[in-house]
């Protein structure tokens, strides 16, 4: 069964202190690796999508990067807007999608 | 602009009163799906739509029904909820890659159902 598992759970982070979240996956043959982010009371927003190993995307201060066995989300130099749920999901061969517990990013000014 | 469409956004409803969340989207795409979201479980799928008139059953199907009538809609019905269908609700879309579904997914905002 394919399996999705983030850490941490929650992210407690000073404005500027730069981190990274983990997304470790055992899926039978990955299609794709995706990111998104979740603000309170809003649905999912798409962020990423990674392929293969040792791909790498960046976009502003987040980037996401990919191993054979699980993705980072590396946030570098976090404002408070960057304060978030962030979701990994992975895509199996049978194109079936399964998504991680999330990790919720709180940065303080 | 892009979006899909839920309704309602929130109710609070009694056991067994049948119920319909709708879902719209504008952006043409084949492939639709409901999920719903619950603390430390993350996102279940419920049902999924590789197009109009083709629906399949995902993860968590039970006490659950959906019809795909147009491409557009993709209603997600309760027949007699229960209080463990107290949950959020995400309906999703996503175009076609080499013809099949992409993980590159369209959320709507969310619908926030009590069962009582």
């Amino acid at each position: 069964e394919d399996q999705v598992t983030q850490s941490p759970e929650a992210l407690r982070l000073q404005e500027g202190e730069s981190s990274s979240l983990n997304c470790s996956y055992t899926v039978s043959g990955l299609r794709g690796l995706f990111w998104y982010r979740q603000d309170p009371g809003k649905g999912p927003e798409f962020l990423f999508t990674l392929y293969s190993a040792g791909e790498e995307k960046e976009k502003e201060r987040l980037k996401a990067t990919l191993t054979k066995k699980e993705s980072f989300l590396h946030i570098t130099a976090p404002k408070p807007e960057d304060s978030a749920t962030y979701l990994c999901a992975v895509q199996a061969r049978d194109y079936k999608l399964s998504f991680g517990a999330g990790t919720t990013v709180t940065v303080r000014a | 602009e892009a979006q899909v469409t839920q309704n309602p956004r929130y109710l609070i409803t009694v056991t067994g009163k049948k119920l319909t969340v709708t879902c719209s989207q504008n952006m043409n795409h084949e492939y639709m799906s409901w999920y719903r979201q619950d603390p430390g479980l993350g996102l279940r799928q419920i049902y999924y739509s590789m197009n109009v008139e083709v629906t399949d059953k995902g993860d968590v199907p039970e006490g659950y029904k959906v019809s795909r009538k147009e491409k557009r809609n993709f209603p997600l019905i309760l027949e007699s909820p229960s209080p463990n269908q107290t949950s959020l609700y995400f309906c999703a879309s996503s175009r076609y890659m080499a013809g099949r579904n992409t993980g590159e997914l369209f959320f709507g905002e969310g619908s926030r159902l009590t069962v009582l």
